[in-house]
């Protein structure tokens, strides 16, 4: 089975400070992605990476930061938290062509920033 | 860009009624995936559609992708308190997916 794994489920940070986000995937996927899930906004795609060191910007980049220096793990940073930040925010990867095949999601990080 | 509408929003129904879900793209895609999230929980993929006027069946799900490839749908029969959830869509199109907001499903036992 395909797993995605981020590094915490629960973080309360305080406004200003930097946050760095986790997500680890254990099937050789090329594609990995970061989202952040509000209610009634549904999957907001805030970057997404297709090889290692490469990445794109998603719908809302803005105060967000990534990183991928190994296949299997992607980052996302806040470099400075701000309460408007305050969200679920889920990695997930894929193999291949992003937008053709499925994507396998961790089980999420609920930031609270304070 | 590339958008997808996704209604209703919300719908509860009482356990043993029907339920739809409709997505609705602006462009063409190549393929569409519908995924289910359960409260708490994470989306997990469902199906994938990719040939214009395909219909596929788990169980008691129906999935359809329209004879243009720019709406699709997801029709459960006889609704189960399980098949509670928030179910997604995700169009794909030249290497750029968009999901829709995703339809909450609530069932009255």
């Amino acid at each position: 089975d395909v797993k995605v794994t981020q590094s915490s489920r629960y973080l309360v940070k305080r406004t200003g400070e930097k946050v760095f986000l986790e997500c680890v995937q254990d099937m050789d996927h090329e594609n990995m992605f970061w989202y952040r899930q509000d209610p009634g906004l549904g999957l907001r795609l805030i970057y997404f990476s297709y090889d290692v060191k490469m990445k794109e910007k998603g719908d809302i980049p803005e105060g967000y930061s990534v990183s991928r220096e190994k296949k299997e793990r992607f980052s996302l940073i806040l470099e400075s938290a701000s309460t408007n930040q305050t969200s679920m925010y889920l990695c997930a990867s894929s193999q291949g062509d992003r937008a053709a095949y499925e994507q396998y999601f961790g089980p999420g990080t609920r930031l609270t920033v304070t | 860009g590339q958008q997808v509408m996704q209604i209703p929003q919300y719908q509860h129904v009482q356990e043993g009624e029907d339920f739809t879900t409709y997505c609705n793209s602006s462009t063409t895609l190549s393929n569409i995936q519908w995924y289910k999230q359960r409260p708490g929980g994470h989306p997990v993929f469902l199906i994938q559609l990719v040939k214009s006027g395909e219909v596929k069946k788990q169980k008691r799900l129906t999935f359809q992708f329209g004879e243009a490839k720019k709406n699709s749908s997801l029709h459960i029969t006889a609704t189960q308190t399980t098949d509670v959830g928030t179910y997604f869509c995700k169009g794909g199109s030249n290497y750029k997916l968009t999901f829709g907001k995703g339809t909450l499903l609530t069932v009255n036992p």
